[in-house]
């Protein structure tokens, strides 16, 4: 079975440059979660889809984060206009529907992004 | 609030040395809580999975145990190997598939 897999690995941008980074789930999942891991740090929740709807966005930053995953497969995590402070890793994750849901999470290797 | 905590945050120790890392959690209405580990610049690789029902997960030389009564959940590994060297987190999982996370525990385990 074919994991979660994320690109870019690595992105360098300058502030204010724009980023985007996509993420496609384990085949038939239907959650899927965005999470910015700072170093050093836990991975904290920036939005979190059911299928092609959103169930959590409130630790999005709105005025210049934005995520979509329209058909309820792939995602894209865009930001626009990049700040130092989101200097991170981006970890995108999913976990199985309804009955096979055992409530276990699945990651790709991230995208870490540097803004000089 | 729910929130995770992991100590010690770096821990050092000689090859061959048994360990055990901590995980606490506030809200003990939790589904699950998992253990992952973290090599530099990688993704979330999971170790064990824990549902709520169980007191103990197994997995070569590593255990895992929940005390959701106390909000705790520690992590022991048998024999540490220098490739056990590595960050490790515990996330716990509340309703709505809601997922908080540690900040991790760093091992070293020198040669």
């Amino acid at each position: 079975e074919a994991g979660v897999a994320q690109s870019p690995r690595y992105k360098i941008i300058e502030k204010r440059q724009s980023v985007a980074f996509w993420c496609n789930p384990i085949s038939g999942h239907a959650t899927l979660y965005w999470y910015q891991q700072i170093l050093g740090q836990g991975p904290k929740l920036l939005i979190q889809f059911q299928n092609n709807g959103v169930v959590d966005d409130s630790q999005l930053p709105k005025d210049r984060f934005s995520a979509e995953r329209l058909k309820g497969v792939d995602s894209t995590l865009k930001i626009q206009p990049a700040k130092l402070e989101d200097s991170a890793v981006y970890l995108c994750a999913s976990g199985p529907p309804g009955a096979a849901n055992t409530g276990e999470l699945f990651f790709g290797e991230g995208s870490r992004l540097t803004v000089l | 609030k729910q929130e995770v905590t992991q100590i010690p945050a770096a821990l050092s120790v000689p090859e061959g040395e048994n360990l055990v890392l901590n995980c606490s959690f506030t809200d003990s209405a939790i589904y699950n809580l998992q253990w992952f580990r973290q090599d530099p610049g990688k993704g979330l690789t999971s170790l064990l999975l824990i549902q709520s029902s169980q007191r103990e997960q197994t997995s070569g030389r590593l255990n895992a145990s929940l005390d959701k009564s106390s909000g705790r959940s520690t992590l022991y590994i048998a024999a540490s190997q220098p490739g056990d060297s590595a960050t490790y987190l515990c996330a716990v999982r509340y309703n709505f598939n809601k997922f908080y996370f540690g900040s991790g525990t760093k091992l070293n385990v020198k040669p």
